[in-house]
């Protein structure tokens, strides 16, 4: 099956500590998105990725930092530097124009 | 800049009724629209686009959205709602035509849709 796997769907830690979150899709879409999903606020840009090794900040990167080594995974991490860690946070792909598809999201808790 | 609103932040509507989700956008030029809708903890699932053609847009489920460019607006639609369609809608717009800036979204705040029997 095609798609985007996103891992774990929980996550549990403690703050100060960082944490990296999994996307990997085999869609071979060239381009990756991390959105961060607040109640109330709807999705927000937080890194994107038109092409391997190659990646750009969206609307709120400050905290955040990510990779993109290889096409199918675009791996993102929590660092301690972000102040309201607590989110559900969504990983999508795309071709260069045209709808992105979702994965099924992991929800982070910070305590 | 390019931005959406949705103006609705919930839509309540009986089964067997038409429902309407309403999303205005501003774009520089002319605009790529997409609709999606979320289930709880779930991801975006994408029902329908408009890049260019007719401004009738069909998708999956039964919903249609309509493209009015002199209204700026792009209006989620579908004829009989259903109990299953319960559920959080989101709009999104891209400037058509760009390149280089990569395929960026923006996405309005959402519309809960809720269906009652």
């Amino acid at each position: 099956d095609g798609g985007i796997t996103q891992s774990p769907k929980y996550l549990f830690r403690k703050e100060g500590q960082n944490v990296t979150l999994s996307c990997e899709q085999n869609l071979n879409h060239d381009a990756m998105y991390w959105y961060r999903q607040d109640p109330g606020q709807g999705l927000r840009l937080i890194y994107y990725s038109q092409i391997v090794n190659d990646f750009q900040k969206g609307d709120i990167a400050e905290g955040y930092s990510v990779s993109r080594e290889k096409k199918e995974s675009f791996p993102l991490t929590v660092t301690s530097a972000q102040k309201n860690p607590t989110a559900f946070y969504l990983c999508a792909s795309s071709i260069e124009i045209g709808e992105q598809y979702f994965g099924p999201g992991t929800r982070l808790t910070v305590t | 800049a390019q931005s959406v609103a949705q103006p609705e932040d919930q839509v309540n509507v009986a089964e067997g009724n038409p429902l309407t989700v309403k999303c205005t956008y501003s774009v520089s030029g002319n605009p790529y629209l997409f609709w999606y809708v979320q289930y709880p903890n779930r991801g975006l699932q994408f029902l329908l686009k408009y890049i260019t053609g007719d401004n009738l847009v069909k998708g999956s489920y039964g919903f249609e959205a309509e493209f009015n460019k002199s209204q700026t607006s792009f209006h989620l639609k579908k004829p009989s709602a259903l109990v299953s369609d319960s559920a959080l809608y989101f709009c999104a717009v891209r400037e058509g035509g760009l390149t280089g800036g990569g395929n960026k979204l923006t996405f309005g705040t959402g519309t809960q849709l809720k269906v009652e029997l």
